[in-house]
C-alpha cells in the first residue's frame, strides 16, 4: 500500500529537550513538506524539499531543522527553541514537473506535547 | 496576506447539497483553486481544483464564476461523514507549495 508514515503519533518532550519526528513516503513523490497546525488553525508551512539534500525554509521554519538524505525520508527536528506547548505536525508529498497537478499527500499527523 | 476568504462555519442538513462558497477577488491568470478538508485529527485530503472551467468529479464539483473572483464547492449528497474543515487554497501554477488558511468548518446534522 503506498502512502506516507509520519511517527510517532504522539511525543512528549520536556523543555530544552529536541525531538525528531520522521516522516517516509513510498509514493516515489520528489517534493516533502512539513507543516505546523496550532489548535483552531488553518496549517503554516515550515520546510519544505524538492530534491535529495535540498531544502527551504517555509514560513515558521525558526526553531525546526530538516534533512533529506533519501528521497523516500524527510524527518524534522523540533528544537528546544520551540515553545508552542502542543502542536500538531503534518508530513506531506507530492510530485514536481509535468506530472505535477497541486495534489498534495498527507500523513496521519503527530501530535507533540511539551511537558 | 489572505489570498481567499471563506465564512468560518456553516451547517447543513444530511442528504442536501452543500454549497461552500469562497472568495479570491486577488487571483491572477496563471493561478489556480484547489479544495482540500481535514477530517477532525487527520492529514487533509485534496477534493479538486481547477483554473476556469467547472469540474466534477466522484467527491464533488467547482463552481468557478466567469471572472474567477469566486468559486463554489458543491457536495452533491450530503452525509455526517462530510463534517470536516475545507479549505480554498489559490496556487500559482509555478509553485509546488500550498498555504492554507483557516478554511470553512462544515457541520452536517442529521
Amino acid at each position: 500500500d503506498g502512502g506516507i508514515t509520519q511517527s510517532p503519533k504522539y511525543l512528549f518532550r520536556k523543555e530544552g529537550q529536541n525531538v525528531t519526528l520522521s516522516c517516509e513516503q513510498n509514493l516515489n513523490h520528489d517534493a516533502m513538506y512539513w507543516y505546523r497546525q496550532d489548535p483552531g488553525q488553518g496549517l503554516r508551512l515550515i520546510y519544505y524539499s524538492q530534491i535529495v539534500n535540498d531544502f527551504q525554509k517555509g514560513d515558521i521554519a525558526e526553531g525546526y531543522s530538516v534533512s533529506r538524505e533519501k528521497k523516500e525520508s524527510f524527518p524534522l527536528t523540533v528544537t528546544s527553541a520551540q515553545k508552542n506547548p502542543t502542536d500538531f505536525y503534518l508530513c506531506a508529498s507530492s510530485h514536481l514537473g509535468q506530472i505535477y497537478t497541486g495534489e498534495l499527500f498527507f500523513g496521519e499527523g503527530s501530535r507533540l506535547t511539551v511537558l | 496576506d489572505a489570498k481567499t476568504t471563506q465564512p468560518t462555519s456553516m451547517d447543513c442538513a444530511e442528504g442536501r447539497a452543500a454549497n461552500l462558497p469562497c472568495n479570491h477577488s486577488t487571483i491572477s491568470g496563471n493561478e489556480y483553486v484547489y479544495w482540500y478538508r481535514q477530517i477532525h485529527s487527520q492529514g487533509p485530503q485534496y477534493i479538486i481544483h481547477g483554473l476556469k472551467n467547472n469540474e466534477t468529479n466522484e467527491m464533488a464539483s467547482l463552481i468557478i464564476t466567469e471572472d474567477r473572483k469566486s468559486s463554489t464547492l458543491i457536495l452533491p449528497h450530503a452525509t455526517l461523514r462530510d463534517t470536516a474543515v475545507y479549505y480554498c487554497i489559490v496556487r500559482v501554477e509555478s509553485d509546488y507549495k500550498l498555504s492554507f488558511g483557516a478554511g470553512t468548518t462544515v457541520t452536517v446534522r442529521a
